[in-house]
């Protein structure tokens, strides 16, 4: 089983519609990121947590909002979903030194 | 802020020769530097990081990477790559202090391999 674990992998949606990305992982990471990837522009952070209780905004969170509702558990949500939020969605953790490890992602298309 | 900048969107190669990827960050103060690999259709793996010590780093797949503190570069190469080399290849640096760190993404650079 992977260490971190996205659901759902694809989802078709349409403008407007409340959608939630899951994330979990199982390597014991205090620290937890959600990152969108679009073509030519990498990976941008859009929230990150170091920890249950602590919840911090990436240089792109505005139309996002995340839970932490577990070490292990970091969710995702697009309150009402536009097409330029179509992208690839991903989960990473990590441990103190930065270094990622990234879930296999989330196809997410907004109609 | 911090910022990486890659320095090419796309590297053509034929297999067997050599391939730099390069990439230069912003900031000159302490920082851990990573190179991140992306095949098809799925997520980023760790090819090889700096944290301290030699300035050459030596990864998986027979990759390594210089860490140049005067330059603020962390160039990637391979001294002869196969067709399996072709992916996007993300360098990434930590900003922040304290342990409190968060990694920072260049734009990425595709590399295809043709026989």
């Amino acid at each position: 089983d992977a260490d971190v674990t996205q659901t759902p992998r694809n989802r078709i949606t349409k403008t407007g519609k409340r959608i939630m990305l899951e994330c979990s992982q199982t390597k014991g990471h205090d620290r937890m990121y959600w990152y969108r990837q679009d073509p030519g522009l990498g990976l941008r952070l859009i929230y990150y947590s170091f920890d249950v209780k602590d919840i911090n905004k990436g240089e792109i969170s505005d139309g996002y909002s995340v839970s932490r509702q577990a070490q292990a558990k970091f969710s995702l949500s697009l309150e009402s979903a536009i097409p330029n939020q179509t992208a690839l969605y991903f989960c990473a953790t990590s441990a103190n030194t930065g270094e990622l490890f990234f879930g296999e992602g989330s196809r997410l298309t907004v109609l | 802020a911090q910022s990486v900048t890659q320095l090419d969107s796309q590297v053509p190669v034929f297999e067997e020769a050599p391939v730099e990827l390069r990439c230069n960050y912003s900031s000159s103060v302490s920082v851990y530097l990573f190179w991140y690999v992306q095949y098809p259709n799925q997520g980023l793996q760790l090819l090889l990081k700096y944290l301290s010590g030699s300035t050459l780093v030596k990864g998986i797949n027979g990759f390594e990477a210089e860490f140049n503190k005067s330059q603020t570069s962390f160039h990637l190469r391979k001294p002869s790559v196969h067709i399996s080399d072709t992916a996007e290849y993300f360098c990434a640096v930590t900003e922040g202090s304290g342990g409190y760190n968060k990694l920072i993404f260049g734009a990425g650079t595709r590399l295809a391999v043709h026989p």
